[in-house]
């Protein structure tokens, strides 16, 4: 079954870092485009970033709210995806999904994980 | 303040058809960028129910269907179910953010 599943999550006081995975199974994994969107509870969806295919130049681009403090990158021999979040604020505090931008569209979110829990807090 | 406009929440009986609006702007939506829309039930991560402004992934059933205007595009549902009770959200891009931006969501209620 053509799966992702994030990990990682968890309380973090502000000013504080934390990495999250998001490991993929049963697909291609190094051509897809992958991104993070985040949930605050009770809230909408947010678009965090993005990091494109290696055969796309694996560039990455971020939301501004995010910009400078988050990094997306991807292990594809690991069929693996990361968020490293630095300086986190409270209003980070949401759950995290990692999804797959279906093939032959530019950002149509195709494939989600289940979401890990991410919560900022003294 | 999202950057797409949707109404908070919509409702319908049984049978009916309900649609949800989802309004833009010249650096997104009526800058031709296609819009994209989700269906996310209650404790559950989001599912693609619309591409393209218009197509449907595999599965998705036809009582569910997009369209495009201008600056706006509209999510509709026909036969409305109990089971399509959810939050639903429409996504596109953003010339000016250089990145994918999604509406604040609308509550579907079944009566």
């Amino acid at each position: 079954e053509v799966q992702l599943v994030e990990s990682g999550g968890g309380l973090v006081i502000p000013g504080g870092s934390l990495r999250l995975s998001c490991v993929a199974s049963e697909f291609t994994f190094n051509y897809a485009w992958v991104s993070w969107v985040r949930q605050a509870p009770g809230k909408g969806l947010e678009w965090v970033g993005r990091i494109k295919s290696k055969a796309d130049g694996e560039t990455t681009d971020y939301a501004a709210p995010v910009n400078g403090r988050f990094t997306i990158s991807r292990d594809d021999s690991k069929n693996t995806l990361y968020l490293q979040m630095n300086s986190l604020k409270t209003e980070d505090t949401g759950v995290y999904y990692c999804t797959t931008v279906r093939e032959g569209t530019t950002d149509a979110f195709d494939i989600w994980g289940q979401g890990t829990t991410v919560t900022v807090s003294s | 303040q999202s950057v797409l406009t949707q109404p908070p929440s919509v409702s319908g009986a049984p049978g009916q058809r309900v649609t949800i609006s989802c309004t833009g702007s010249s650096s997104n939506i009526g800058a031709s960028y296609d819009v994209h829309w989700y269906q996310q039930l209650p404790g559950m991560a989001p599912k693609l129910l619309i591409y393209g402004n218009s197509n449907r992934p595999s599965g998705v059933p036809d009582r569910f269907s997009g369209s495009k205007s201008g600056t706006s595009t509209s999510l509709a549902i026909t036969g409305l179910q109990a089971e399509d009770e959810a939050d639903y959200y429409c996504q596109s891009y953003d010339s000016s953010l250089s990145g994918s931006v999604f509406g604040g969501g609308t509550k579907v209620t079944v009566l």
